[in-house]
C-alpha cells in the first residue's frame, strides 16, 4: 500500500479556485485512476490513464482535468472548484493492460470547497 | 454503461453469524467482479475477486459466488468477527477500464 501516495491528505479551498491533487506510485503500474467517493454513491470514476500521455474520461469527468507526463504521477486538477466537488478523492493503479486486474488505492484526499 | 446495485445498504449481525451481501449488474459483457473492504477513514482494499469463467471462489472465511445468467454475485462472510465491521463495495467491469461500484454495505458485527 505504501507504493501509492496522495497529497495533500486534506484540503480546504474556496469556490472558483484551482486545486490540484497529486498521486504518485512507485510500482511502475501502467494504469492509473481517479475516483471520487460520496455518501450513497460508492466510488465513481473521474478519469483514467492507460500509460504516460494517454488519458480518458470516466463517468463523472466534468470540471476535472488530468495529465500524465510521467508513468508514476497522475495529478488531478479542478480548474474552478465548486461546492459539489466537495468529496473524498482516491487515486488507484493497476499493473496490467486492462482493468480486470487488482486496483490498489491510495490513502485518499479529503477536499472541502467552501 | 454498467450499472451495479448492491443490497443491503446496512447489515448488522451477531459475532459468529454469517453475513451475505448481494450485487446485481446490468452489462452482460462484464467479466471481473472484485469486492473491496473499507474501514472508517481508510482506503478501499481488495478482499476477494472473481472472474466470469468461475462460479465460486473461497478464501478462508470469505467466499464469492457468481451467477452470470442472472447477472448477480454475492459476498459471503462466515464466522464473522468484530474486525469484519466495515463498508463493503462490490464492483463490475468489462475490458474497458470503466469499473462501476455498488453504493456500499455497512456491516456491523456485534460482539
Amino acid at each position: 500500500d505504501a507504493g501509492i501516495t496522495q497529497s495533500p491528505r486534506y484540503k480546504i479551498t474556496e469556490t472558483g479556485r484551482q486545486v490540484t491533487l497529486m498521486c504518485h506510485q512507485t510500482w511502475s503500474h501502467s494504469y492509473m485512476f481517479w475516483y471520487r467517493q460520496d455518501l450513497g454513491h460508492g466510488l465513481r470514476l473521474i478519469y483514467y490513464s492507460a500509460a504516460a500521455d494517454i488519458t480518458d474520461k470516466g463517468e463523472v469527468s466534468d470540471g476535472y482535468v488530468v495529465s500524465r507526463s510521467k508513468t508514476e504521477n497522475f495529478p488531478l486538477t479542478l480548474e474552478s472548484a465548486t461546492r459539489s466537488q466537495t468529496s473524498v478523492y482516491f487515486c488507484a493503479s493497476s499493473a496490467y493492460r486492462d482493468s480486470t486486474d487488482t486496483q490498489y488505492f491510495g490513502p485518499g484526499t479529503r477536499l472541502t470547497v467552501l | 454503461g454498467e450499472n451495479v446495485e448492491q443490497h443491503p445498504s446496512t447489515l448488522s449481525v451477531q459475532e459468529g453469524d454469517s453475513a451475505v451481501i448481494k450485487c446485481t449488474y446490468s452489462d452482460s459483457a462484464s467479466n471481473y467482479f472484485p469486492w473491496y473492504k473499507q474501514e472508517l477513514g481508510k482506503r478501499p482494499q481488495l478482499i476477494i475477486d472473481i472472474r466470469s469463467n468461475v462460479g465460486e471462489k473461497k478464501d478462508q472465511r470469505i467466499a464469492v459466488t457468481l451467477n452470470k445468467t442472472a447477472k448477480h454475485f454475492s459476498l459471503h462472510i462466515t464466522e464473522t468477527q468484530p474486525e469484519d465491521s466495515a463498508v463493503y463495495f462490490c464492483a463490475a467491469t468489462s475490458n474497458n477500464n470503466d469499473m462501476r461500484f455498488g453504493a456500499g454495505t455497512r456491516l456491523t458485527v456485534k460482539p
